[in-house]
């Protein structure tokens, strides 16, 4: 177990659907993550949050929409998607130092599929 | 700007042969160095670590030294098994500002029987 939860694990939605992806940590982390994840892809940043506010917002197109209620949850609300956007969104956590070099927990991901 | 490089694959090797996984990275600074392993459908788990130069990381039987000299933080194992087919991902976080870590493509290692 990496104390860093994801729902669903799977999620098959059209183009006019509004999902939302869920993200909790259970490490009293202060800094939580987006990456997305496609086949033969480097890993991409997607949104960093510290202290639950937003930090980075990686160019993402406004059809993801992050939220970070309190600092073990992070949500990302998906709507209007494309095929392109099918990938597997990986959360993360980690502890914000002044002098970097904390590691980043993952979740399992979230497998999705957009038709 | 900070980069990381890591050797394409697929590597595919036998059972109890010798493994390196190259990565070099482009950083300013001096960052951490990191090791990250992907299982079949799983999200990615630290493998290791190493925060200064000439430190080594090590786990599981892997290991990785931080070598600023060629900045280069190669993966090994002396052994591979069945089970440490996965992806790996070298990384590496910045001295300074938010911790993003910036990742390499990640190199696929099937080990066969």
């Amino acid at each position: 177990e990496t104390g860093v939860t994801q729902t669903p694990r799977h999620l098959v939605m059209g183009m006019t659907n509004k999902k939302s992806l869920k993200c909790e940590q259970h490490l009293g982390h202060n800094a939580m993550y987006w990456y997305k994840q496609s086949a033969k892809k480097p890993l991409e940043l997607m949104f960093v949050y510290s202290l639950e506010e937003r930090v980075e917002n990686n160019s993402v197109p406004s059809r993801f929409s992050p939220e970070c209620p309190n600092s073990s949850h992070l949500f990302l609300h998906l709507h209007t998607l494309q095929p392109e956007d099918s990938a597997l969104y990986l959360c993360a956590s980690s502890q914000e130092a002044l002098a970097g070099g904390n590691e980043q927990f993952f979740g399992p991901g979230t497998r999705l599929t957009v038709l | 700007g900070n980069s990381v490089t890591q050797m394409e694959g697929p590597v595919t090797l036998s059972e109890e042969a010798f493994l390196t996984i190259n990565c070099t990275y482009t950083a300013t600074g001096y960052p951490s160095l990191f090791w990250y392993v992907q299982y079949p459908g799983e999200g990615l788990q630290l493998l290791l670590k190493a925060t200064k130069a000439d430190d080594k990381g090590s786990n599981k039987g892997f290991e990785a030294t931080y070598r600023k000299e060629t900045t280069s933080f190669h993966l090994e194992k002396g052994s591979v098994q069945v089970s440490d087919s996965a992806v790996y991902f070298c990384a590496l976080s910045p001295l300074q500002g938010a911790q993003k870590l910036v990742f390499g493509q990640g190199t696929r290692l099937t080990i066969n029987p």
